[in-house]
């Protein structure tokens, strides 16, 4: 069974331009997660996408948007970079919906670099 | 705020010996907790998963405790291997039904030879 794929793996961008990264979660899976690393703030959750709706968002600015397509497969976007939008940028995937409890193991991609010069 | 932490951003550790990494949670009503093992240029990798109604489980080499009268979270590693050699982040499940996780800010563990 494949795993999660990102792409692009690495890119580099200057200040005001933007990107879009692709990920394509374990077959099966609907639930798309997103997640910024950092070495400062480690890992900061971005936003979740759940069947095409986005069930939640992190603290992030309106630059940071996301979609998830019927296929399951996720797009996330950040229009007018700026530098401290370098990082590496994780995607998870999941299966279970443990309706009213918490939990559930995210599998991840190995991620997009970006570096925004 | 919410937060999830870890108490040692490095740990150095002899081949063999047992690894612990501890961390702290802030939110009691947190109902699942995972740790993950993340190498140089990878994807975190899942270890180990407790919810909270559990204070202890156990893998292969590895036992996950949970105390929640202190928000405490730790992650044993017995025998440790050059393998191992990675960061360990602790992630905090908060909202029931989703995957919305607080992860720790990591620690290294690095296993000398």
């Amino acid at each position: 069974k494949a795993g999660v794929t990102q792409t692009p793996r690495y890119l580099i961008k200057t200040r005001g331009q933007q990107v879009t990264l692709s990920c394509s979660p374990i077959s099966g899976h609907r639930s798309v997660s997103w997640y910024q690393q950092t070495p400062g703030q480690g890992l900061q959750f971005l936003f979740e996408y759940f069947s095409e709706t986005q069930r939640n968002k992190g603290n992030f600015p309106g630059r940071f948007s996301g979609r998830q397509f019927s296929n399951s497969r996720s797009e996330m976007n950040v229009s007018t970079l700026e530098l401290g939008d370098s990082a590496l940028y994780l995607c998870a995937s999941s299966s279970l919906i443990t309706s009213g409890r918490a939990g559930g193991e995210l599998f991840f991609g190995e991620g997009s670099r970006l570096t925004v010069l | 705020g919410e937060s999830v932490g870890l108490h040692l951003p490095t740990l150095s550790v002899q081949e063999g010996d047992n690894s612990i990494i501890n961390c702290a949670y802030s939110n009691s009503a947190s109902d699942y907790f995972i740790w993950y093992k993340q190498e140089s240029g990878k994807g975190p990798q899942f270890i180990i998963d407790i919810r909270s109604n559990m204070d202890k489980r156990q893998g292969q080499r590895v036992t996950v405790l949970l105390n929640k009268t202190v928000k405490h979270l730790s992650l044993q590693i017995a025998a440790t291997q050059p393998g191992d050699s990675a960061v360990y982040f602790c992630a905090e499940n908060m909202s029931s039904g989703t995957y919305k996780y607080i992860f720790g800010t990591g620690t290294r563990l690095k296993v000398l030879a």
